[in-house]
């Protein structure tokens, strides 16, 4: 399948920091979707991305597609305590009917 | 959030009992996976339906076994739990290629 790697694997940041993970695939993906669960939750779908080079925000929350659909980031402006969470990137297998996801990146944030 | 129910959310048995998930979705999805996940580790991915009466194992290989008779329902069943099956299973179901999931089952075998 579309394998896809994440770093860093945890991220401890004071509130009010920045903080950035990326997920990167060796292939060409069709599309790349992020989800973030909460300590003791379930992953719940944040957004998609399917164009080369796209750039989309939520709020505090900047999500970038790669030009050459190889990587893909999620760059948290002034972190709050309820960002705290591990934030996933998945891409989809290559029979199309399912997704591989990365390991996540586990964000931590101390007031 | 989506309508896709997990039941049991908690169960604690004894090793050779045979257990049953039961995953239950509201949306008419013709999509539905199970995944494992070990506290703050990462999902694998155990079985997944394209849609009434088709199965397929993921990535993960796993003594246990599904059926999708209906579109809603989907649940995973161990024949003989182990504690090596101790672990969060997560159930969810698709429309296009978002995924919504339900609250997961933990499972702990003794």
């Amino acid at each position: 399948g579309q394998q896809v790697m994440q770093i860093p694997q945890y991220q401890h940041v004071q509130e009010g920091e920045d903080f950035t993970t990326y997920c990167n695939s060796s292939t060409t993906l069709s599309n790349i979707q992020w989800y973030k669960q909460r300590p003791g939750g379930h992953p719940v779908f944040l957004i998609q991305l399917v164009k080369s080079g796209e750039v989309k925000k939520q709020k505090r929350l900047t999500f970038q597609f790669g030009e050459a659909k190889k990587n893909s980031s999620l760059h948290i402006t002034a972190t709050q305590t309820t960002d705290v969470g591990t934030y996933f990137c998945a891409a989809l297998s290559n029979s199309g009917y399912a997704l591989n996801f990365g390991k996540g990146t586990s964000l931590l944030v101390t007031p | 959030e989506a309508d896709i129910y997990q039941t049991p959310r908690y169960l604690v048995i004894g090793t050779g009992k045979k257990i049953t998930l039961e995953c239950s979705q509201t949306m008419g999805h013709d999509k539905m996976y199970w995944y494992q996940q070990d506290p703050g580790m990462e999902l694998h991915l155990i079985h997944y339906s394209y849609g009434v009466n088709s199965t397929e194992k993921g990535d993960l290989s796993s003594e246990s076994t599904v059926s999708r008779i209906r579109t809603e329902h989907f649940p995973l069943t161990l024949e003989s739990a182990r504690p090596s099956h101790t672990s969060q299973y997560l159930c969810a179901s698709s429309e296009g290629d978002t995924q919504y999931f339900g609250p997961g089952t933990r499972l702990t075998v003794l």
